[in-house]
C-alpha cells in the first residue's frame, strides 16, 4: 500500500539554526513529490515540488528538497531557520497511476526558539 | 486570480444538525477533492471529481456524508446528521484533471459539533 511517513511529530530548532524534515515514501513508481506548509488556522500552502530532473529543488522562502530515489526520501531543508518559519509541514506524494490520490505524511511541527 | 474558495471558515453546531460546506473551484479547473484533518488521522481524502462526476468516493466515511457538484465550478459536502467525531478541518482543493499537480487548496473549513 502506498503511504507516506514523516518520523519526527515535533522539531524545535534555534533560530538562525539550520533544519532539515525527514519524509519516506513506499511503493516502487516514480511519484510526485511536495512539501506543503500549514500555519496555525490556515490552509496548505504549497513550498515546492518535485516531478522529474535535478534532485535538488528550490522552493519558496528558502526552502529546497532533495529527491533521493535510492532511499525513497524527499527530505526538506533550511540552512537558517526564521522564527516566522514555525508551522506545522507536511510531505505528499502523488503517484500516477489508477487512484490519482494525493497521500500525505503526518506532518511535523516546527518549533523555534528565540 | 481567485483561489479556491471555501465557505463558512469556521462553523459550529450541535449534533443532529444538518452541515453544509462549500466550495468554489478555480476557474477552468475540472477536477475537485476534498479532504479531511483531524489529529488522529492526519489529511485524508474524502471523494474527488472530475468534469461533475464522481470518481472516488471511497474515503467517505459513512452514509452521513454526501457530495455534489452541481456546476462545474461549484461542490457541496454534506453531513447530516452530524456528529462530534465530524469535528475536523474539511479542505478543498481543485486542479486541471485529476493527474495535475499541485492541486490548489483553499483555506478549510473548521467545523466543530457540539
Amino acid at each position: 500500500a502506498q503511504s507516506v511517513t514523516q518520523p519526527d511529530i515535533h522539531i524545535t530548532v534555534s533560530e538562525g539554526a539550520s533544519l532539515e524534515l525527514r519524509c519516506n515514501y513506499s511503493y516502487g513508481a516514480t511519484p510526485y513529490l511536495f512539501w506543503y506548509v500549514q500555519s496555525p488556522g490556515q490552509g496548505l500552502q504549497l513550498l515546492l515540488k518535485y516531478f522529474s530532473g535535478d534532485t535538488l529543488v528550490q522552493g519558496i522562502k528558502g526552502f529546497e528538497a532533495e529527491f533521493k530515489r535510492s532511499q525513497s526520501s524527499f527530505n526538506l531543508r533550511k540552512p537558517s531557520v526564521h522564527w516566522s518559519d514555525a508551522a506545522e509541514y507536511f510531505c505528499a506524494v502523488f503517484w500516477m497511476d489508477s487512484s490519482y490520490k494525493l497521500i500525505f505524511g503526518s506532518g511535523t511541527r516546527l518549533l523555534v526558539r528565540p | 486570480d481567485a483561489g479556491v474558495i471555501q465557505s463558512p471558515r469556521h462553523e459550529v453546531t450541535e449534533m443532529g444538525q444538518e452541515v453544509t460546506l462549500r466550495c468554489k473551484l478555480i476557474s477552468g479547473h475540472n477536477s475537485l477533492f476534498w479532504y479531511r484533518q483531524t489529529m488522529m488521522r492526519g489529511l485524508e481524502l474524502l471523494i474527488y471529481f472530475n468534469n461533475n462526476v464522481p470518481i472516488d468516493d471511497s474515503g467517505m466515511p459513512e452514509d452521513r456524508f454526501s457530495a455534489k457538484m452541481p456546476n462545474a465550478s461549484f461542490s457541496t459536502l454534506k453531513i447530516q446528521p452530524s456528529e462530534p467525531r465530524d469535528s475536523a478541518v474539511y479542505f478543498c482543493a481543485s486542479s486541471f484533471s485529476p493527474g495535475d499537480q499541485p492541486q490548489h487548496f483553499g483555506d478549510g473549513t473548521r467545523l466543530s459539533i457540539l
